[in-house]
């Protein structure tokens, strides 16, 4: 079980508006990540973080910032919201650190982007 | 990671064993195979996932052949609920920790019939 809670759930915004997804895990997992979900895309990943304050980027990083000020949540900002960016957005987790890495992902937020 | 190859869809009986194939010839020798699902409108499920030996848990098992060029999937007693996209995946291991992301293909679309 991932523990992972993603809000908001849905949500619908303006081009141009800046977007904050959050992601909060109840495990103490060290490595998150944030994915996003096309029709003829399958997942594809955003951003990662290994840990408090770092992170890096994914395949598909434009247009989007990540922070992780505690090891719980892991935020993905838009922070001017295209149309491009309609999706659905997953967090994942990882116990990492072990011969596993298998990933966990949470229930998805739906971005509608008008 | 090695490039996967699954039929697009396939149907079972319900109470009947679902098997799904899965090539994946260029495989290399530290890479694993994990298999995913993804039920309608959730987020991605791990299942399973072994490297050269067959493997087994509650939720399904893995035949992976002597020469690891390809692997089924098997749910035992499918039920409805079990109807979903079925992800096959091949990545390796890395041994600094698990911040890499899972590149999902487009997988198989398994269908249980009532």
């Amino acid at each position: 079980d991932a523990g992972i809670t993603q809000s908001p759930r849905h949500k619908v915004t303006e081009t141009g508006t800046p977007v904050t997804l959050r992601c909060h895990q109840t495990e103490n997992h060290r490595y998150m990540y944030w994915y996003r979900q096309d029709p003829g895309h399958g997942l594809r990943l955003i951003h990662y973080s290994y840990g408090v304050k770092d992170t890096d980027k994914g395949e598909v990083s434009d247009g989007y910032s990540v922070s992780r000020s505690k090891t719980e949540d892991f935020l993905l900002t838009l922070e001017s919201a295209t149309s491009s960016q309609t999706s659905v957005y997953f967090c994942a987790n990882s116990p990492g650190g072990s011969p596993t890495y298998e990933q966990y992902f949470g229930p998805g937020t739906r971005l509608t982007v008008t | 990671d090695a490039k996967t190859t699954q039929p697009t869809s396939m149907d079972c009986a319900e109470g009947r064993a679902a098997n799904l194939p899965c090539n994946h010839s260029t495989i290399s020798g530290n890479e694993y195979v994990y298999w995913y699902r993804q039920i309608h409108s959730q987020g991605p499920q791990y299942i399973i996932h072994g490297l050269k030996n067959n493997e087994t848990n509650e939720m399904a098992s893995l035949i992976i052949t002597e020469d690891r060029k390809s692997s089924t999937l098997i749910l035992p007693h499918a039920t409805l609920r079990d109807t979903a996209v079925y992800y096959c995946i091949v990545r390796a291991m890395y041994s600094g920790g698990g911040a890499d992301g899972l590149t999902f293909g487009k997988g198989t679309h398994l269908i249980i019939q009532p």
